[in-house]
């Protein structure tokens, strides 16, 4: 199976939003409600922002929501804050008891 | 604290073993599912193994089936990767994650500092 589809690159200014998609098809991303976003920050570990689709671990700011539309989910973040640039990997239960991860978005905030 | 801390990386020569570990503090490890995540250099993250808080379930990559083995110890609080014939493409730093409550592979709430392992003659 084929890693799901990110754009390579988003950005924002500073208070904007921004969404970043997360393309698979109806054996992954559109079969299950399985979708989760993480961030990772350059040399760091990746952190859960969110899970199940749209939810969010404790911690994690209220600026980040996830959502889904057919085959596609997404990742919006709201009022963009400097902190928040960094890459951004989807990742979806895809059956069979496998699990693929995106290519990854590098979140730029301008 | 909610911990993991993954040991064991080095180099090794193409066709190699290496045994990797990762040791949970601040939860009570028997009650989750852990995984093995790993991401080579300057790419994205990549699933490699999962394993059932009771080890009755573990699942593999396709790209790992038949050359890793994970394990795990409730008792020591302690997971591992027995990783053999290993190829220059599993290069990358390898991850420990726990899965979240209810889980097993679908999302992981809490990663290791990682440990690197290159594969290279």
């Amino acid at each position: 199976q084929s890693a799901l589809t990110q754009p390579p690159s988003a950005s924002g200014s500073p208070g904007q939003s921004v969404t970043i998609s997360c393309t698979g098809t109806s054996s992954d991303v559109g079969g299950y409600n399985y979708v989760s976003w993480y961030q990772q920050h350059p040399g760091k570990v990746p952190k859960l922002m969110i899970y199940e689709v749209s939810k969010r671990p404790s911690g994690v700011p209220d600026r980040f929501s996830g959502s889904k539309s057919g085959n596609t989910a997404s990742l919006t973040v709201s009022g963009l804050q400097a902190e928040d640039e960094a890459d951004y990997f989807c990742s979806s239960y895809a059956g069979s008891n496998n699990l693929l991860f995106g290519g990854g978005t590098k979140l730029t905030v301008l | 604290e909610v911990q993991l801390a993954e040991s064991g990386g080095g180099l090794v020569k193409p066709g190699g073993s290496l045994r990797l570990s990762c040791v949970a503090s601040g939860f009570t490890f028997s009650s989750y599912s852990m995984n093995w995540v790993r991401q080579a250099p300057g790419k994205g993250l990549e699933w490699v193994s999962s394993i059932s808080s009771g080890s009755t379930y573990i699942y593999y990559a396709d790209s790992v089936k038949g050359r890793f083995t994970i394990s795990r110890d409730n008792a020591q609080n302690s997971l591992h990767l027995q990783m053999n014939t290993l190829r220059a493409e599993d290069t990358a730093v390898y991850y420990c994650a726990r899965c979240v409550v209810g889980g097993t592979m679908h999302a992981f709430d809490v990663w290791g500092q990682g440990t690197m392992v290159t594969v290279s003659s």
